[in-house]
Formats: structure tokens, C-alpha cells, sequence
């Protein structure tokens, strides 16, 4: 079983340019996560995606982040006009389906974005 | 409005010392709390899961405790080595029907050989 993807694991942008980040769970996974990540504090929840619906998002995700889990596989998180305050790792977590224990989130690697 | 909070920041022990991380959090009403490993830079590594119904939980040298009356809980790691350190992370999944975590600033720890 291969773990949780992330495509790409760095970006450097200039600050107005779009960026898309790519999430490729573990097969099977129905739940997939978005967090950030800045330098010294823990992640912050983003968005949920169970299947294909996306169920909830946080305040955090501005009209300029919209993210995307199309047919229920990989997801898409795309930045509009990117500001320097979205200089931060990108962390994706997939679950499987079932209650409890199958809660536990696997992360992947994350992308790292730095926006100059 | 749940927060998690970590104590202590940061840790730097002589290796084969016993350790103890803590966490706290202040809605009791979880439904998991899961304890990660980040190394510098990379993603976060899945350490344990406690469910709510459960005290404790056990992988080789970790243990987990949970007391979720008292909003608190420890990750003790034994005779610990220079290949434990890193940032441990403790988060906490609120049993109100949304499945995000809500995480902790971290201990950074570094252990010395």
C-alpha cells in the first residue's frame, strides 16, 4: 500500500501568480484532508472532502483557495493571486471509510510553498 | 472553541533517558486523539491513536495515556534515543460529527548521544 502523495513537494511563485497542488491519497480512502502548516505551529484544518463532497471548509480557506476532489480520487488545491502570508507547507491526510479507529489520518509529505 | 496546547515546548535529554510529553485540550467531547512525529521539513508521521472509550495505547517504546475527564493527555517514550528526535504533535478529533483535527504547537525534542 503506498502512502499519501504530493505533487509538487516545493514551489517558489512570485506573489499574484496561481498555484494548484495535487493529493493523491491511499486507494480505497474515502476521506482526504487539507491542512497548513506555517514555521512553528502545528497544522490548521482547511477543507474535508468525503468522496467526491466537499463537507466542510474553514474560515482560513479564502475566496482565493478553492480545492477540488473530482470522481472522489486525487485533489486539487488551488491558490488565486498568491500573497506572501501563503508562504507555508501544504499537508494532504486520507482515512479510510468506517467509524473509530478508521479515523486515524495518514499525511503526506506535503508541499512546501514559498511565495517571494 | 477547542484549543490544544503542549507542554513542554522543547526538550533536549541525554539519550536513554524516560520521557514524558503532554498534551491538553480543553472540550472534553473528543471522539480520537492521535499523537504524530514531524521531522524537520517533512510530512507527519502516525505515532498512536487513542480512541475516546480507550485509556491507553502501546507501540514498542511509546505509551499513550488518555484521561479525557481531565482534558489531558501524555506520550512517555523509553530509553529514548538520538533517532527520537523530532517535533511530536498531539491532536485532537471533536465528537461533534467533523472529522478534522485540531493540533497542538508541538514539542520539539532533541535527544543528545
Amino acid at each position: 500500500d503506498t502512502g499519501v502523495s504530493q505533487d509538487p513537494r516545493h514551489k517558489i511563485t512570485k506573489r499574484g501568480q496561481n498555484v494548484t497542488f495535487r493529493c493523491d491519497p491511499i486507494s480505497e480512502h474515502n476521506r482526504l484532508y487539507w491542512y497548513r502548516q506555517t514555521l512553528g505551529q502545528g497544522p490548521e484544518f482547511l477543507t474535508y472532502f468525503q468522496n467526491e463532497a466537499q463537507l466542510e471548509k474553514s474560515r482560513l480557506l479564502s475566496d482565493r483557495f478553492s480545492a477540488e476532489r473530482p470522481k472522489g480520487s486525487f485533489s486539487t488545491l488551488e491558490i488565486q493571486r498568491t500573497e506572501q502570508g501563503d508562504s507555508a507547507m501544504y499537508l494532504c491526510a486520507s482515512s479510510p471509510p468506517g467509524a473509530g479507529a478508521y479515523y486515524e489520518q495518514y499525511f503526506g509529505p506535503g508541499t512546501r510553498l514559498t511565495v517571494t | 472553541k477547542q484549543e490544544v496546547t503542549q507542554i513542554p515546548a522543547a526538550l533536549s535529554v541525554p539519550e536513554g533517558e524516560n520521557l514524558v510529553l503532554n498534551c491538553s485540550f480543553t472540550d472534553s467531547a473528543i471522539y480520537n486523539l492521535q499523537w504524530f512525529r514531524q521531522d524537520p521539513g517533512k510530512g507527519l508521521t502516525s505515532l498512536l491513536l487513542i480512541q475516546s472509550s480507550q485509556r491507553e495505547q502501546t507501540s514498542g517504546r511509546l505509551n499513550a495515556s488518555l484521561d479525557k475527564s481531565s482534558g489531558r493527555s501524555t506520550l512517555y517514550i523509553a530509553a529514548s534515543q538520538p533517532g527520537d528526535s523530532a517535533t511530536y504533535l498531539c491532536a485532537v478529533m471533536g465528537a461533534s460529527g467533523t472529522y478534522k483535527y485540531i493540533f497542538g504547537t508541538g514539542t520539539r525534542l532533541k535527544v543528545l548521544a
